[in-house]
């Protein structure tokens, strides 16, 4: 059975800083995806990560994939308060099929 | 906005009621997947339905049972509902294979 986690659960950080998100998952997965949830909200899909070594890009938000390692990462740079969400990574669970295991997510609170 | 409809918003209901939430996927997307978010368990796969016919089920409970139609909408029903079924519900769907899997905006259940 897939498992799927996240670190860290709880994450507070500052305006300007940079962090990164861990993603392990626990058999192999031939992609990777990550969401964003505000609170209440649903989730907004961001990356789709397809291949061992895939790495994208959107503003200050930079995810990769090592499928090896079976490890995602969700880089922030330069963390701005709009950044404040929950985020989710999520893999299939067997190939060809989007029935996606979530990880527990990361809850980010950026500080002025 | 992702595509995916799902109705109602908000459903406040007593326990050992019955309830229907029903979902539209994106245009052109065949599978249909249902998850819930609770605070205990997190964002769990409940069923996915392909072209009409039931493809994976999760942790889905006997209480619970959910179809897909000929014109691809689905309905996930709830039945003898209990307090700790209160959740948020999504719905997801996605092009097999591969793409984002694109959430609705979810049913909030309330059993009071």
């Amino acid at each position: 059975e897939l498992k799927v986690e996240q670190n860290p659960l709880f994450l507070s950080m500052q305006e300007g800083k940079n962090y990164t998100i861990y993603c392990n998952y626990s058999t192999t997965s031939d992609r990777l995806y990550w969401y964003r949830q505000d609170p209440g909200k649903s989730l907004e899909s961001l990356f789709v990560l397809l291949s061992n070594g895939a790495v994208k890009q959107e503003g200050r938000l930079m995810a990769s994939l090592d499928t090896k390692a079976r490890l995602s990462t969700l880089h922030i740079t330069a963390a701005v308060h709009d950044l404040s969400a929950t985020y989710f990574c999520a893999a299939p669970a067997t190939f060809g099929n989007e029935k996606l295991t979530f990880g527990t997510g990361t809850r980010l609170t950026i500080i002025p | 906005d992702s595509g995916v409809t799902q109705t109602p918003k908000h459903l406040i209901t007593a326990t050992g009621q019955r309830v229907t939430l029903r979902c539209s996927p994106r245009s052109g997307d065949l599978s249909v997947y249902w998850y819930q978010q609770s605070l205990d368990q997190g964002l769990q796969f409940l069923i996915q339905y392909y072209n009409g016919e039931e493809r994976a089920k999760g942790n889905i409970l006997e209480r619970f049972s959910a179809q897909q139609f000929p014109d691809l909408h689905s309905e996930l029903n709830l039945s003898s509902l209990e307090l700790g079924d209160s959740a948020l519900y999504f719905c997801a769907s996605s092009v097999d294979p591969g793409g984002a899997t694109d959430f609705g905006s979810g049913t909030r259940l309330t059993v009071v």
